[in-house]
């Protein structure tokens, strides 16, 4: 069975500081990797994808992935109060059905 | 903005009753899919569709049931609601092209007395 892990939080911390999100997942062919960001009484919005070794950067965010050790990361930084929210991570495999498994997320909350 | 709307955004029902959520699409995306989002427990999928009429279960598809009659829309029906059902229900979609990437609607609050 496919599982995805992220530690609940809340992660709290202060405004301009950098945020780092983690996500492990069970099973080794998983290829597509994303995170969505989902404020309180909303719908999930993507932030990010990844499908190779290493770091992706867009603009504050920063997505890191390591196949061998199974791990996805999302680092924010200068953090702001409007990056508070939950943060989930999600893991495919690649072609096929698209059917991602989602972590259960993070709470994240940036304090001013 | 992928297009999606959801109807309707907010229900109570009574248990018992069947209930039928509407997912709406405007951008011909063959894949649709089906969750609940509950406290503790994440996105969970119900159902999903591939294309009209072609659909398969998700890990929570118990007391759910759904119709894709035309590429647009995608139903999903509560058979005779609980109040375990009680729920927040997203649709998605599957972005086009090689990104495998999914777009959610607004959510559907359902609650069940």
């Amino acid at each position: 069975q496919k599982e995805v892990e992220q530690n609940s939080g809340p992660l709290s911390v202060p405004e301009g500081a950098i945020a780092s999100l983690n996500c492990t997942y069970s099973d080794r062919v998983s290829q597509s990797f994303f995170w969505y960001r989902q404020y309180s009484g909303k719908s999930p919005e993507l932030i990010m994808s990844i499908y190779s070794n290493g770091d992706k950067e867009d603009g504050r965010f920063t997505a890191q992935l390591n196949k061998a050790s199974q791990y996805v990361s999302l680092l924010i930084r200068d953090s702001q109060p409007s990056d508070s929210a939950t943060y989930l991570c999600a893991v495919n495999i690649s072609g096929g059905s698209y059917i991602p498994t989602f972590g259960r997320g993070t709470s994240l909350i940036v304090h001013p | 903005d992928a297009g999606i709307t959801q109807s309707p955004r907010h229900k109570v029902t009574e248990t018992g009753t069947p209930v039928t959520l509407r997912c709406h699409q405007t951008e011909n995306h063959r894949y649709m899919y089906w969750y609940r989002q509950d406290p503790g427990h994440g996105l969970r999928l119900i159902h999903y569709s591939y294309g009209v009429k072609d659909t398969d279960k998700g890990e929570v598809s118990d007391g759910y049931s759904v119709s894709r009659s035309k590429t647009e829309d995608f139903l999903l029906t509560l058979e005779s609601a609980t109040s375990s059902q009680t729920s927040v229900y997203f649709c998605a979609i599957r972005g086009s092209g090689t990104q495998e990437t999914q777009y959610f609607g607004p959510g559907t609050r359902l609650l069940v007395l």
